[in-house]
């Protein structure tokens, strides 16, 4: 069975501090993505990134970057000189793609509370 | 505008009495979820659809039920509510299974 483990709960920083948001998954698939998604305050959950088992080309969009690690089963976050506008919670999600019984399914993480301070 | 809609927004409601939460979505996506959202445990998926007619169980499936009889609609029912059904809902969809999912805005039950 697929399974997410975000084991920070809640991570507090200072503005401009970077911040690593950590994501370890487990599936006994070759096959698989992994997500990333963002919940501000506001409450709506916006996409951030998709990768699949394939390609473990790290990844930078601006501020953020995503460590993706097979080795580890690993997917990492990563935000350099976070903002107040960060602030928000970040869920990780992974999706098998053989075939099995878990084929369709997405499993999320419990979620990452990042506050960022000015 | 690309948009999933979930009514109602908020609901209070009472243990037992049959309520439906609807979905629609107007990209012609295959796929469509469910998912709730409780503290601590993050989103766990209810039901999804890879297609018309085609359902499937996710991780807490247990008390609710779904139907796809249309490729725009994917309702949630709760046949028989219970206050541990109490939480935030959220409907999503996407092209298929393996790309972003599209998520409505949410949808607060609570059941007294």
């Amino acid at each position: 069975a697929q399974k997410v483990t975000q084991a920070q709960t809640e991570i507090s920083v200072v503005e401009k501090e970077d911040v690593t948001l950590d994501c370890v998954y487990e599936t006994r698939d070759t096959t698989y993505y992994l997500f990333w998604y963002k919940q501000p305050p506001s409450g709506e959950l916006v996409f951030l990134i998709r990768r699949n088992s394939f390609d473990e080309q790290n990844e930078i969009s601006g501020r953020y970057s995503w460590n993706f690690q097979k080795s580890t089963s690993s997917f990492n976050f990563t935000i350099t000189a976070s903002q107040v506008v960060d602030s928000a919670v970040y869920f990780c999600a992974l999706s098998e793609a053989a075939g099995g019984t878990s084929y369709g399914k997405l499993t999320f993480g419990q979620g990452t509370i990042l506050t960022v301070h000015p | 505008e690309a948009q999933v809609t979930q009514n109602p927004r908020y609901l209070i409601t009472v243990t037992g009495k049959k309520l439906t939460v609807t979905c629609s979505q107007n990209m012609n996506h295959e796929y469509m979820s469910w998912y709730r959202q409780d503290p601590g445990l993050g989103l766990r998926q209810i039901y999804y659809s890879m297609n018309v007619e085609v359902t499937d169980k996710g991780d807490v499936p247990e008390g609710y039920k779904v139907s796809r009889k249309e490729k725009r609609n994917f309702p949630l029912i709760l046949e028989s509510p219970s206050p541990n059904q109490t939480s935030l809902y959220f409907c999503a969809s996407s092209d298929r299974f393996n790309q972003p999912q599209h998520f409505g805005d949410g949808t607060r039950l609570s059941i007294l």
